[in-house]
């Protein structure tokens, strides 16, 4: 069981918005420590997608945006592309001395 | 541009080592902390811990303490994780991943290496 919560999967049409939650707690998200987003293509290594709850690297099309309120944050994904077809990976900080880097179960996107 | 380039594939005998290698290139390396993050097969990542790469200061998250050993040989830009006493539950593929500050107390894993599958099977 993972620290942060996602759905397992996700889907949507090509074109379609969909969005990925990431619920944590009072330990992690909600002591308000900042989330990242990771897109793990098949067969590839994990890529940052978003950094500090909100922030594209350079490269990152501005189709996909996070956000962060609470205890938990969001991954929306616009014009959904075919090539999306991915998993996605939240991950934040935790207050624990075992584990301070907590990552998410991943959510698989599938593109109808 | 910034490249983590990581060692091949290993498949190992249980009880048995590995020690696998995160060459960094396009950047200074002593700047920059290294983590590793391990991904069993269909599952998801797992945080592992961090070594400083100016201090060559390692931290392990809990699970990762005794078999798993952090290192550097800052002479050749390259990050080093070795793991002993190797199980069947090891079975899985091992990322290094470049630690970037991006405010005054945050930091991301910027870049990624290709992962490193080690395979322990008798």
């Amino acid at each position: 069981q993972s620290v942060l919560t996602q759905p397992p999967s996700v889907s949507g049409a090509p074109g379609q918005r969909v969005t990925i939650s990431c619920t944590g707690s009072s330990s992690n998200i909600g002591a308000g420590y900042d989330v990242h987003w990771y897109q793990q293509l098949p067969g590839t290594a994990p890529k940052l997608l978003i950094y500090g709850n909100s922030n594209r690297p350079s490269g990152v099309p501005d189709r996909f945006s996070g956000s962060k309120s609470g205890t938990s944050a969001s991954l929306a994904i616009t014009g959904l592309q075919a090539e999306d077809e991915a998993d996605y990976y939240c991950q934040s900080y935790d207050s624990s001395l075992s584990a301070p880097v907590v990552f998410g179960g991943g959510t698989k996107l599938t593109v109808l | 541009q910034v490249q983590l380039v990581q060692s091949g594939s290993e498949l190992k005998k249980p009880g048995a080592s590995v020690k696998v290698s995160c060459k960094a290139s396009g950047y200074t390396f002593t700047s920059y902390a290294m983590n590793w993050v391990r991904q069993a097969p269909g599952q998801g990542l797992e945080w592992m811990g961090w070594i400083n790469t100016n201090t060559g200061n390692p931290t392990y998250a809990q699970g990762f303490t005794g078999r798993f050993v952090f290192s550097l040989d800052t002479s050749v830009s390259t990050a080093y994780l070795q793991i002993s006493s190797l199980k069947a539950e090891d079975t899985a593929v091992y990322y290094c991943a470049r630690y970037s500050q991006y405010s005054s107390s945050w930091y991301v894993a910027d870049y990624w290496g290709q992962g490193t599958l080690v395979t322990v099977s008798s």
